[in-house]
């Protein structure tokens, strides 16, 4: 049962152009959410993060968006670099402290 | 120098094997994990410890075990390897308190069983 889910396994994006990458999830106990950016031979890093009080996220040129209705987050890169091509992982958890289930990936690649 | 380390970085082994990762770190983080990556699934919790004594399951700990030596140490075990657990082994860090939901990972430990 996959309890956070990241439809799109890849994207293509061009240069300076917006990347919109998207996570639903079906757990509504889940109040917390992150994005990772993972690089080939890398673990995983922590890119922004969100608590569902918000409906918004701003760090730069990466902004969060929750829609606690309709269960869904988005992450938009605005705008796009090549050095932003990697996988980017949706995570959540049901309390800021609690251990953190992830979605499948989105691989993404900018075009230069 | 990494602040979470994972030893072995590649390991190839043969079924039936028993095999051991290791993971440390200098982040002074009372919480471990251990996830294995493999395509299409994303990350996957396996075990995680909230402090040196305590051991919890994740979502696919059948086939593993843990240990938790010390409050810098989390080793991930093998009883007996087989080719379905070829995968990216994760091992991460997060520190107790508010928002304190942000993983550290190490570099991962690709193992091979054949």
């Amino acid at each position: 049962d996959q309890q956070v889910k990241q439809n799109s396994p890849s994207l293509s994006v061009q240069e300076g152009r917006i990347s919109i990458l998207n996570c639903d999830y079906t757990n509504s106990m889940f109040d917390y959410f992150l994005w990772y950016k993972k690089y080939p031979a890398e673990g995983p890093t922590f890119l922004i993060s969100i608590s569902s009080i918000k409906d918004k996220n701003e760090d730069g040129r990466f902004t969060v968006f929750l829609n606690k209705s309709a269960k869904h987050l988005s992450l938009h890169i605005v705008p796009s670099q090549p050095g932003d091509s990697a996988v980017y992982f949706c995570a959540a958890s049901k309390s800021s402290g609690d251990k953190l289930t992830f979605g499948t990936g989105t691989r993404l690649a900018v075009r230069p | 120098d990494a602040d979470v380390t994972q030893t072995p970085r590649n390991r190839i082994t043969k079924t039936g094997k028993r095999i051991m990762l290791e993971c440390s770190q200098t982040k002074g983080h009372d919480r471990m994990y251990w996830y294995r990556q493999d395509p299409g699934l994303g990350l996957r919790l396996i075990y995680y410890s909230f402090d040196v004594k305590d051991i919890n399951k994740g979502e696919i700990s059948d086939g593993y075990s843990v240990s938790r030596q010390a409050q810098a140490k989390f080793s991930l075990s093998l009883e007996s390897a087989i080719p379905n657990q070829t995968a990216l082994y994760f091992c991460a860090t997060s520190k107790q308190g508010a928002w304190a939901g942000e993983l550290f990972f190490g570099e991962g430990s690709r193992l091979t069983v054949l």
